[in-house]
């Protein structure tokens, strides 16, 4: 089974410093890879997602994650953090399930906090 | 699109009552998903459908919940009786999702459900 692994439940970032937010996943197929947002007392919400095109994905607000296939790696960046930004991100990965479609697996999340 | 929309947003009851948690899903989505949030588990997928057919509720954790999806704007989440340790955030989402590509989950606001 698919798995991803977040390293770090709690980052903390300066407003306006680099906001870097690990994920490895496991796969033994080409993965589908996301990262969704969640703001206090809020559904998640897709950030981006990797679907074997570029290996460098632009979602909103501002963040990317870079796919590495050698690292299995799909970290989040934000080259400035905003005071908007603090949240808790997920990580999650994709496997086809039987009977069809597609079954998230979300990794355990990163509380982002940013400090003036 | 109004999204993914959740009732009740909050919900208090006592334990051994029946709590039944709503979810329509965005019109046209073939998907639907039942997950739960806890501090201690994080995000557990329970149950999901396809074309208003469950596929896999592996992921439910006793008889004492139960998921239907009557129609396809529509699915309920019941647990019946309820007890203390199923207090979480419930969410439901729903996904298009064509051959072996995922276009991501929409998740809605959720359910806060509190079993005193």
């Amino acid at each position: 089974a698919q798995s991803v692994t977040q390293l770090g439940s709690h980052v903390s970032v300066s407003e306006g410093a680099l906001v870097l937010l690990r994920c490895n996943y496991s796969s033994s197929v080409p993965p589908y890879l996301f990262w969704y947002v969640q703001y206090p007392n809020q559904g998640l919400q897709l950030l981006l997602k990797y679907t074997s095109a570029a290996t460098l994905v632009k979602g909103i607000n501002g963040f990317e994650a870079e796919f590495k296939k050698s690292e299995t790696s799909f970290h989040l960046t934000k080259p400035s953090a905003h005071m908007s930004d603090a949240a808790e991100y997920f990580c999650a990965v994709s496997e086809p399930r039987t009977g069809g479609g597609n079954k998230l697996t979300f990794g355990t999340g990163t509380q982002l906090k940013v400090e003036l | 699109d109004a999204g993914v929309i959740q009732s009740p947003r909050h919900e208090v009851t006592e334990m051994g009552q029946e709590v039944t948690l709503r979810c329509k899903p965005i019109s046209g989505h073939d998907y639907l998903f039942w997950y739960r949030q806890t501090m201690m588990r994080g995000l557990e997928l329970l149950i999901y459908f396809n074309n208003n057919v469950p596929i896999d509720d592996s992921g439910m954790p006793e008889d004492r919940f139960s998921a239907k999806m009557p129609n396809a704007s529509f699915s309920t989440l019941k647990i019946q009786p309820s007890e203390p340790r199923d207090s979480a955030v419930y969410f439901c989402a729903s996904s298009l999702s064509a051959g072996a590509t995922n276009y991501g989950y929409t998740f809605g606001s959720g359910t806060r459900l509190t079993v005193v």
